[in-house]
């Protein structure tokens, strides 16, 4: 049982291009999440999922895409990346419940640098 | 706006004493609150949680204090270990919203041997 797994560990783009994070999740959840932390910010929620082939925004969406074609697998896309996008990306997994105290199992996250 | 406060970024204890972590917020929508762990190079984990229908839950070493009345909730940690020596956020969310949460900006705890 590998929880929740995200690839790549590292990565460094340059202004403009674009990449694919993945998350994998092996608990059968419901709920995927992706959050970018930030110095001095704590975790912010980019987009999230209830379900397979579902997606809604979180608190800073804009210049990210989400997909969630298969239940276990939650995409994140950056089309065009820029400096302000530099972050730690965590991916994150719960419980159908929706309910507020449902905890939420992360993965190790990324960490992703635009020059 | 920041809705979800911790004001210390740091923090300081020696083993074997009393570490107190607090966290402030804003929305009077909040209904519950959650503390995650955080180690270096790894993802946050779950350590203790909290309704707003209660002042206090106690789980081992750990105990939240919720104060309504002053939007403030604070993570007791008795006695102090090495180990619990890592970043520690706060959280919360609208029972309304399911499972999104606010994170505050994390308080880094160092145990001293």
């Amino acid at each position: 049982n590998a929880g929740v797994t995200q690839t790549p560990k590292f990565r460094v783009l340059k202004t403009g291009q674009s990449m694919t994070l993945l998350c994998a999740q092996d608990m059968n959840h419901e709920y995927m999440y992706w959050y970018r932390q930030d110095p001095g910010m704590g975790l912010r929620l980019i987009h999230y999922s209830v379900g397979e082939g579902t997606t809604a925004k979180g608190e800073v969406p804009d210049g990210y895409n989400v997909s969630r074609l298969k239940k276990q697998n939650f995409l994140l896309g950056l089309e065009s990346a820029a400096p302000s996008q530099t972050s730690v990306y965590f991916c994150a997994s719960s419980r159908s419940t929706g309910r507020a105290e449902e905890e939420q199992y992360f993965g190790p996250g990324t960490r992703l640098t635009v020059t | 706006d920041q809705q979800v406060k911790q004001n210390s970024p740091s923090l300081s204890v020696q083993e074997g004493r009393i570490s107190i972590l607090n966290c402030d917020y804003t929305n009077s929508m909040f209904d519950y609150f959650l503390w995650y762990k955080k180690y270096p190079a790894e993802g946050p984990t779950f350590l203790i949680s909290i309704s707003s229908i209660k002042d206090k839950n106690e789980d081992g070493r750990f105990t939240v204090f919720l104060n309504k009345s002053a939007k403030h909730l604070s993570l007791h940690i008795v006695p102090s270990q090495p180990g619990d020596s890592a970043v520690y956020f706060c959280a919360a969310s609208p029972e309304t919203s399911g499972s999104r949460l606010t994170f505050g900006e994390g308080t880094q705890l160092t145990v001293n041997p």
